[in-house]
């Protein structure tokens, strides 16, 4: 059964750099994108990014410029880091495997179909 | 990327069935079948419900049903349940090799 525990800080000040780190356990880590997810409170989910064991990643328009996944293929972790956070940056972030779908002899990521327990990261001066 | 449009909230009674939309563009859900629908209960994280317009992981239940037609996916709900009551969101792979949720849509059941 595939298991993703995530971990970080959950208290910043406006400027710092959010760091979160989630550890992926049974199941296969190569193979798969890895994505991180984010939901401001009271609000809808917001994809930030994703990459797979190679370090291939792609981001969120919207927050490119801020962001930064990497992959620790070794401990089976992905991390993200969002560099001058703001109080819109409050949000329970997410880590999640994106699972395939196999037709006519090929995959492609399908879906989030593992998700971690979420980490609330607050943004207060 | 603009967000996909989903209604802010449905609702019926136990054992009737309700449809939630889920309306994009011809850059996402027009172009893939890469549409899922997620079910998050309050507090909790999203579930997996339905994948690739219409396939249910096991142990979902097969009152959850999907489809799609043009712009627009749509859940559909059969038999409505109390556990149902839930926040239900709907994503899509878009043609910037990214993914984009939907608003979210609030099931209440009567």
């Amino acid at each position: 059964q595939v298991q993703l525990q995530q971990w970080g800080a959950g208290l910043l000040k406006p400027s710092e750099t959010l760091s979160l780190t989630c550890a992926v356990y049974g199941g296969s880590f190569s193979g798969y994108y890895w994505s991180w997810i984010r939901q401001p409170p009271g609000k809808g989910l917001e994809w930030i990014g994703e990459i797979n064991h190679s370090g291939s990643t792609n981001y969120n328009p919207s927050l490119k410029s801020r962001v930064t996944i990497s992959v620790d293929t070794s401990k089976n972790q992905f991390s993200l880091k969002l560099s001058s956070v703001t109080a819109a940056d409050t949000a329970v972030y997410y880590c999640a495997r994106e699972g395939n779908h196999c037709s006519g002899g090929s995959c492609h990521s399908a879906t989030f179909d593992y998700w971690g327990q979420g980490t609330l990261v607050t943004v207060s001066s | 990327q603009s967000a996909l449009t989903q209604p802010p909230s449905v609702s019926g009674s136990p054992g009737q069935s309700v449809t939630i939309s889920c309306t994009g563009t011809s850059s996402d859900v027009g172009s893939y079948n890469r549409v899922s629908w997620y079910q998050q209960p309050p507090g909790t994280a999203p579930k997996l419900m339905i994948y690739e317009v219409s396939n249910r992981p096991s142990g979902v239940p097969d009152r959850f049903s999907g489809s799609k037609s043009g712009n627009t996916a749509s859940l559909t709900i059969s038999g409505l349940q109390a556990e149902d009551e839930a926040d239900y969101y709907c994503s899509s792979y878009t043609s910037s090799s990214t993914w984009v949720f939907g608003g979210g849509t609030k099931l209440t059941v009567l």
